[in-house]
């Protein structure tokens, strides 16, 4: 089955406290991409990858930080995460790019204390 | 930047009828223009999605209406039933970038 994967989908942390969510594609997909959704605000894009190695910011990069050393693997690092980064949060895979339909995870949200 | 308004922010509408959810875009380099639909606990699934050349584009009882020179887009959902109820996000997008209006609740009262 196609399908995006995240983890973990929920998790409670402390302020500082590093974390990974991790996300991983079957599709062979080029064009991977982290959102955060917050209430009123939509989908906030906070980094993309073209291909692999190839990464570049979105809109909300600040406090983020990611990795794409194979195809199917993108991992959002939060290195020092704080209570502003507490939101629901989606990683999504398109075939070639952002003007095409992206495959969305089943969302990982973070609570941070 | 482009900047993506979507109203209403909740829509609520009896069973049988239909539902309207209206989008405008600020930037006229955007040239796709899809919708999806979140329902609880799941992420965005992607329902119909319109490219620039085309006006209109219809998929069973889901419908997507362009606007290029007004710079608006609307979806229309015709017979809801209960399983319609959900959030429903529009987007566009130009060659890098994609961006999300605010989303629509929708309820379908039975």
């Amino acid at each position: 089955e196609a399908q995006v994967t995240q983890n973990p989908r929920y998790l409670i942390t402390v302020t500082g406290k590093k974390l990974t969510v991790t996300c991983s594609q079957n599709m062979n997909h080029e064009y991977m991409s982290w959102y955060r959704q917050d209430p009123g605000l939509g989908l906030r894009q906070i980094y993309y990858s073209m291909n692999v190695e190839v990464t570049d910011k979105g809109d909300v990069p600040e406090g983020y930080k990611v990795s794409r050393k194979e195809k199917r693997n993108f991992p959002l690092i939060l290195e020092s995460p704080s209570p502003n980064q507490t939101s629901l949060y989606f990683c999504a895979s398109s075939a070639a790019g952002i003007n095409q339909p992206q495959h969305f995870g089943d969302g990982t949200r973070l609570s941070i204390l | 930047g482009e900047n993506v308004e979507q109203h209403p922010s909740t829509l609520s509408v009896q069973e049988g009828d239909s539902a309207v959810i209206k989008c405008t875009y600020s930037d006229s380099a955007s040239n796709y223009f899809p919708w999806y639909k979140q329902e609880l606990g799941k992420g965005p699934q992607l329902i119909i999605d319109i490219r620039s050349n085309v006006g209109e584009k219809k998929d069973q009882r889901i419908a997507v209406t362009l606007n290029k020179t007004a710079k608006h887009f609307s979806l229309h959902i015709t017979e809801t039933q209960p399983e319609d109820s959900a959030v429903y996000f529009c987007a566009a997008a130009n060659d890098y970038k994609l961006s999300f209006g605010a989303g629509t609740t929708v309820t379908v009262r039975a």
